[in-house]
C-alpha cells in the first residue's frame, strides 16, 4: 500500500483565514481524495482529485472555498479558505492503491477554527 | 438509494470477550464492494479489509473474521479475544463501482481491561 503524509498534522486559525493542507504520496497514483470528518461524524467526500484536470467537487462542497491543486501524480493541495469555527475537522486525503480498488488514507490533518 | 447502516454508535466490552460489529447496506449495483476501516484515537484511518460482491467467503485473519451474506446485505465484522489495543472507531463503506466509498456512521468499540 502507498504511504500518505500531509502536513500540517494540525492547525488552530483564526475565523477568516485560510489553510492549505499538502498531501504527498509515496508513488504515482491517479486518483486522490479529499474528505472531511467532523467532530464526532463520518467520513463525507469533498473532491476527487485527478492529476491534469480540475478537481470534481461533490454536492454541498464548492471550488471557491476548497479550491484543491494537482501539480503530480504525488501530491496535492486543499484550501480551506475564508475559515468559519464550522470548519473544524480532520481533514484526511486518500489515494485509490492500484489495481485493488482500495482507498489508503493519510494521517489526516486536524483543524480547529476560533 | 446508496447507504450503509452501522447501527451500534458504541459498544463496550471487557478485555477476552468477542464483539461483533455490524454493518448493513443498500445498492442497486450488482458489482460493488465493501470495507471495513478502523479509527484509532490518533485519527488515521487503517484499512482491515476489502470484499466485492461476487465473493461471499467469509473470511478470517487472526482475532479477525468478516461475514458477508449478499441475502441480509449485511457484512459484519467479529473481533475474537478483544484486547484494549481494539478501541477504536470502525467504519463500514461501500463502493458501489463508482470508486467513491459511502461510509457508515461508524461504530466506537471500547475494550475494558
Amino acid at each position: 500500500s502507498a504511504v500518505i503524509s500531509q502536513k500540517p498534522s494540525r492547525d488552530i486559525c483564526q475565523r477568516g483565514t485560510s489553510l492549505t493542507i499538502q498531501c504527498q504520496v509515496d508513488s504515482q497514483v491517479t486518483m486522490m481524495f479529499w474528505y472531511r470528518q467532523q467532530p464526532g461524524q463520518s467520513l463525507t467526500l469533498i473532491a476527487t482529485a485527478n492529476q491534469g484536470s480540475e478537481a470534481t467537487y461533490e454536492s454541498g462542497f464548492v471550488i471557491d472555498k476548497f479550491p484543491i491543486s494537482r501539480p503530480n501524480l504525488t501530491f496535492s493541495t486543499l484550501t480551506v479558505s475564508n475559515m468559519s469555527p464550522e470548519d473544524s475537522s480532520i481533514y484526511l486525503c486518500s489515494v485509490e492503491g492500484g489495481r485493488t480498488d482500495t482507498q489508503y488514507f493519510g494521517p489526516g490533518t486536524r483543524l480547529t477554527v476560533l | 438509494a446508496q447507504k450503509v447502516t452501522q447501527a451500534q454508535t458504541e459498544i463496550s466490552v471487557v478485555e477476552k470477550e468477542d464483539v461483533t460489529l455490524d454493518c448493513v447496506y443498500e445498492t442497486r449495483d450488482t458489482t460493488y464492494y465493501l470495507f471495513w476501516y478502523k479509527q484509532p484515537p490518533s485519527g488515521e484511518l487503517v484499512f482491515l479489509i476489502r470484499r466485492n460482491s461476487f465473493d461471499e467467503q467469509n473470511e478470517i485473519s487472526g482475532r479477525y473474521s468478516w461475514n458477508f451474506q449478499k441475502s441480509t446485505s449485511s457484512f459484519n465484522f467479529t473481533i475474537t479475544a478483544s484486547q484494549v489495543v481494539d478501541s477504536a472507531v470502525y467504519f463500514c463503506a461501500l463502493e458501489p463501482g463508482t470508486y467513491k466509498y459511502i461510509f457508515g456512521t461508524g461504530t466506537r468499540l471500547k475494550v475494558l481491561a
